[in-house]
């Protein structure tokens, strides 16, 4: 039962251009979301979240949006750089009960 | 400030063997919860810990099991292990494990079993 999908294993950007990734929920309790970057041999570091109140959150080149009705939350990356390239992951929590679900993560190739 | 500490950081054991992984969380953090990242299937969720006590368990056999001290380290214990249970172990930390804070993980264990 995959609570949170990311639908696209892996993507390829040009240097400079929008990366935008997607991830799709089935849980409508889900009250906080977030995007995770992990590179190779190491741990999952935070990118940036959203509440499900708001719509959109935006933090320098990354942005946020969700689509609550659709249950659908994409992470817009721009300009896209080389040091991008990792495997992102959307990540979906119900408040109170401290379990993070995620997904199963994109892999996002920037080429130069 | 030092980060989440993860030991050790490989370990290769046969079947039918037990392992027990520990997890050092960020000075003043109390919670910690513990994930199983396998090839396509992204991080699972196995359980999390607060001032010692269990809040919430993923959707692991009984195999699978942990435990939390007063100092907040914490230790995840694997019995029995099967073929299938090879898989990289992530610890992350946070101050209370609410739904807004930023979880920092550590580097992980690579279990291998044979």
């Amino acid at each position: 039962d995959q609570q949170v999908k990311q639908n696209s294993p892996s993507l390829s950007v040009q240097e400079g251009r929008i990366s935008i990734l997607n991830c799709d929920y089935t849980n409508s309790m889900f009250d906080y979301f977030l995007w995770y970057k992990k590179y190779p041999a190491e741990g999952p570091t935070f990118l940036i979240s959203i509440s499900s109140i708001k719509d959109k959150n935006e933090d320098g080149r990354f942005t946020v949006f969700l689509n609550k009705s659709a249950k659908h939350l994409s992470l817009h990356i721009v300009p896209s750089q080389p040091g991008d390239s990792a495997v992102y992951f959307c990540v979906a929590i119900t408040s109170g009960t401290y379990k993070y679900i995620f997904g199963t993560g994109t892999r996002l190739k920037v080429l130069a | 400030k030092a980060g989440v500490t993860q030991t050790p950081r490989y370990l290769i054991k046969t079947r039918g063997q037990q392992v027990t992984l520990s997890c050092s969380p960020i000075s003043g953090h109390r919670s910690v919860s513990w994930y199983q990242q396998t090839p396509g299937q992204g991080l699972q969720f196995l359980f999390e810990y607060f001032s010692e006590t269990q809040r919430n368990k993923g959707n692991f056999p009984g195999r699978f099991s942990g435990r939390q001290f007063s100092n907040s380290r914490s230790e995840m214990n694997v019995s029995t292990l099967e073929l299938g249970d090879s898989a990289l172990y992530l610890c992350a930390s946070s101050m209370t494990g609410a739904a807004n804070e930023k979880l920092f993980f550590g580097s992980g264990t690579q279990l291998s079993v044979l």
